[in-house]
């Protein structure tokens, strides 16, 4: 079955420490995404990319970075500069460049930073 | 920059009842997605709309891209207990990148008491 696998479900990291992101896609999508999720918030752009080795910064990056060295893949690095690192991540994807290829998403990946 | 505003923000429903809600944008959009989200769980697209005027169902959902472009409602008729969640409307501009995409703050849909 095809789908994006993000790991672990729940994360907890003491502050000051940089913690990594788990997103894996078997849909051969190009572009893969980076959201997070506050409550009562909608979704916030982290970083996407539509291509291998290439990334943009979405609206909130700041103390955030990735990589995408595969197309299967797509790690979020959570480092010590976010200010308020506590939130749920969500990962997605979809073909790229394409306006009717809507977004498929992770289960996502619950992050506490204490 | 673009925003989206999406209401109400929470509602309960009796099993049965219809349910209705919008987002609207001072902005222009190419694209409208509708969303929901189960607890703990990624969101999963229920209906997407790519034509102002649009109006396009699946199963008791139903949806519509205004005709200003500058809006959407999702309807759910005879609504059953696990419709409750999180309903997320998504606006997308400039067609191609995906990065041009915003998402409203979002439905919250609980059972009556």
């Amino acid at each position: 079955d095809g789908g994006i696998t993000q790991s672990p479900k729940y994360l907890f990291r003491k502050e000051g420490q940089n913690v990594t992101l788990s997103c894996e896609q078997n849909l051969n999508h190009d572009a893969m995404y980076w959201y997070r999720q506050d409550p009562g918030q909608g979704l916030r752009l982290i970083y996407y990319s539509q291509i291998v080795n290439d990334f943009q910064k979405g609206d909130i990056a700041e103390g955030y970075s990735v990589s995408r060295e595969k197309k299967e893949s797509f790690p979020l690095t959570v480092t010590s500069a976010q200010k308020n690192p506590t939130a749920f991540y969500l990962c997605a994807s979809s073909t790229r460049g394409s306006y009717n290829s809507p977004l498929h998403f992770g289960n996502g990946t619950r992050l506490t930073v204490t | 920059g673009q925003q989206l505003n999406q209401s109400p923000q929470s509602m309960f429903i009796q099993e049965g009842e219809d349910v209705s809600m919008n987002c609207t944008s001072s902005s222009i959009f190419n694209t409208w997605l509708w969303y929901k989200q189960d607890p703990g769980e990624g969101p999963v697209l229920l209906i997407a709309l790519y034509k102002a005027g649009e109006l396009t169902s699946n199963g008791r959902l139903t949806a519509q891209f205004g005709i200003t472009r500058k809006d959407s409602f999702l309807n759910i008729s005879a609504s059953i207990p696990s419709d409750v969640g999180i309903y997320f409307c998504a606006g997308q501009w400039d067609g191609g990148s995906q990065g041009n995409l915003i998402f409203g703050k979002g439905t919250k849909l609980s059972v009556k008491p």
